[in-house]
């Protein structure tokens, strides 16, 4: 099955720092997600990108679907951003979803 | 307000004492799915239906039981719990089930702890 793989696995920030997330998948998609789980466990939709480039606020997204990976783009980072980001695809033919391991930031004061 | 509501929000229980996890979404979505989240396994998919009366296993079906009688509502059963189904259950849904270009929308989880 298709595998995804999100990388860093951890991150570090000071305040206002910028940073990039990534997730690769093995196999072509047409449905990925990228989610903000907040301390509380929540998870919170931030894009539905199974291809092309959004913008929503600090946040970006961009999936080269050619390519098989998708960047997550924080701007002006806040410590209200720590949690953990997670991608998640589906594929053509399928009903299941697969969730990358996700990446864990902390944004620091 | 669209949403997908889970109860309940927490649940201590013991081992082989039948429980029920409830999903309801009011968005008339046809497919609806449940999760579980454990620490360094990520979110793994354990059932999922793609309308009324259809269902199919996710990866991690082993211990749990679905039904869809209704298309809002997606019960998740757990028969005889056991400690090793401790964790975050998510439930979610999205519009359409066979054009799956579609998004998930996620419930606030339950966290379910089997003692």
């Amino acid at each position: 099955g298709i595998q995804v793989e999100q990388s860093p696995p951890d991150l570090i920030l000071q305040e206002g720092a910028n940073s990039t997330l990534r997730c690769n998948f093995s196999d072509s998609v047409n449905n990925l997600q990228w989610f903000h789980q907040n301390p509380w466990g929540q998870l919170i939709n931030l894009f539905y990108i199974p291809s092309g480039t959004k913008q929503n606020g600090r946040l970006s997204a961009t999936t080269v679907a050619t390519e098989r990976y998708s960047l997550l783009y924080i701007s002006s980072s806040q410590t209200t951003d720590s949690g953990v980001y997670f991608c998640a695809v589906s594929t053509s033919g399928t009903y299941k979803y697969i969730f990358g391991t996700g990446t864990r930031l902390k944004v620091l004061a | 307000e669209a949403q997908v509501t889970q109860n309940p929000r927490y649940l201590i229980t013991v081992t082989g004492k039948k429980l029920t996890v409830t999903c309801s979404q009011n968005m008339n979505h046809e497919y609806m799915s449940w999760y579980r989240q454990d620490p360094g396994l990520g979110l793994r998919q354990i059932y999922y239906s793609m309308n009324v009366e259809v269902t199919d296993k996710g990866d991690v079906p082993e211990g749990y039981k679905v039904s869809r009688k209704e298309k809002r509502n997606f019960p998740l059963i757990l028969e005889s719990p056991s400690p090793n189904q401790t964790s975050l259950y998510f439930c979610a849904s999205r519009d359409r089930a066979v054009y799956s270009n579609q998004p998930q929308h996620f419930g606030d989880g339950t966290r379910l702890s089997i003692l």
